[in-house]
C-alpha cells in the first residue's frame, strides 16, 4: 500500500519551462490537494479536488493549473517557471469517514528549484 | 492575514520533561484543529486532532488542550523523546471546509538527550 506517490522527488528548473509534477494515490480519496511549502512558511493550498473531474483553486494557485480525469491521479503543471515557484510541493488526500475522519495523508514531496 | 499562528518558530527541551507547543487562531469559525508532524525530508504525518466540542484530547503521549475563548491550543508531549524532534504543524478548518485547512508556520521541537 503505496499510499500517496510524488515524482520527481527533486527537480531544477529554468526561468520559463515548464514541467510537470506528478502525484498518484491508492486510497481512493475522493479529495486531493497540492500544497507549496516555502522556507520558514505554513503550508499554502495551490489546488484542490473532491473528486474526478473536478478541480478549485486555493489560496496561490496563480501560475499553476491541474487536472483530474481519474481518482487516482492529481498532477500540478507548472507553465512558465518563475523563481518565485521555487519551493517544496506536497500532494495529499483527505480522509473523509470513520473515527480518524479529517486528517490529510501526505506524499513526500517535490523539492523545485527554478534558476 | 495570518489566520493560524505558531508564534514560537523553535524549541528545545530536555528528553523526558514536557514540551508545549502553541497555536493562535484569529478565525471564530474554525471548529476543529489538527496537529501535523514534519520529519526533514518527509511529507507531514497527522498527530492529533480535536473538534471545537472539546477542551482536550489525549493520545498516548500527546494531548491538544482547547481554549475557545482565547482561540489558543496547545500540544503537550509528555514525556518528551529525542524522536519527537521534528516540525509541528498546527491546522484548522471550519465545518464542511475540509478544503480550507490553514496551517500555521511551524514550530521546531529539539528534544535533547
Amino acid at each position: 500500500n503505496a499510499g500517496v506517490t510524488q515524482t520527481p522527488k527533486f527537480r531544477i528548473l529554468k526561468i520559463g519551462q515548464s514541467m510537470t509534477l506528478q502525484c498518484t494515490q491508492d486510497m481512493n480519496h475522493n479529495y486531493m490537494y497540492w500544497y507549496r511549502q516555502d522556507p520558514g512558511m505554513g503550508l499554502k493550498l495551490i489546488y484542490y479536488s473532491v473528486g474526478a473531474g473536478i478541480t478549485d483553486k486555493g489560496e496561490v494557485p496563480n501560475g499553476y493549473n491541474v487536472s483530474r480525469s481519474t481518482t487516482e491521479d492529481f498532477p500540478l503543471r507548472l507553465e512558465l517557471a518563475a523563481p518565485s515557484q521555487t519551493s517544496v510541493y506536497f500532494c495529499a488526500t483527505l480522509l473523509t469517514s470513520g473515527r480518524r475522519a479529517g486528517e490529510l495523508f501526505f506524499g513526500e514531496g517535490s523539492r523545485l528549484t527554478v534558476l | 492575514d495570518q489566520q493560524v499562528k505558531q508564534n514560537s518558530p523553535s524549541l528545545s527541551v530536555q528528553e523526558g520533561r514536557i514540551s508545549i507547543l502553541n497555536c493562535d487562531y484569529t478565525n471564530s469559525m474554525f471548529d476543529y484543529f489538527l496537529w501535523y508532524k514534519k520529519y526533514p525530508a518527509e511529507g507531514p504525518t497527522f498527530l492529533i486532532s480535536i473538534s471545537s466540542i472539546k477542551d482536550k484530547n489525549e493520545d498516548g503521549r500527546f494531548t491538544v488542550f482547547l481554549n475557545k475563548s482565547a482561540k489558543h491550543l496547545s500540544l503537550h508531549i509528555v514525556p518528551s523523546q529525542p524522536g519527537d524532534s521534528a516540525v509541528y504543524f498546527c491546522a484548522a478548518q471550519t465545518q464542511g471546509g475540509s478544503e480550507k485547512l490553514v496551517f500555521g508556520k511551524g514550530t521546531k521541537l529539539t528534544v535533547n538527550p
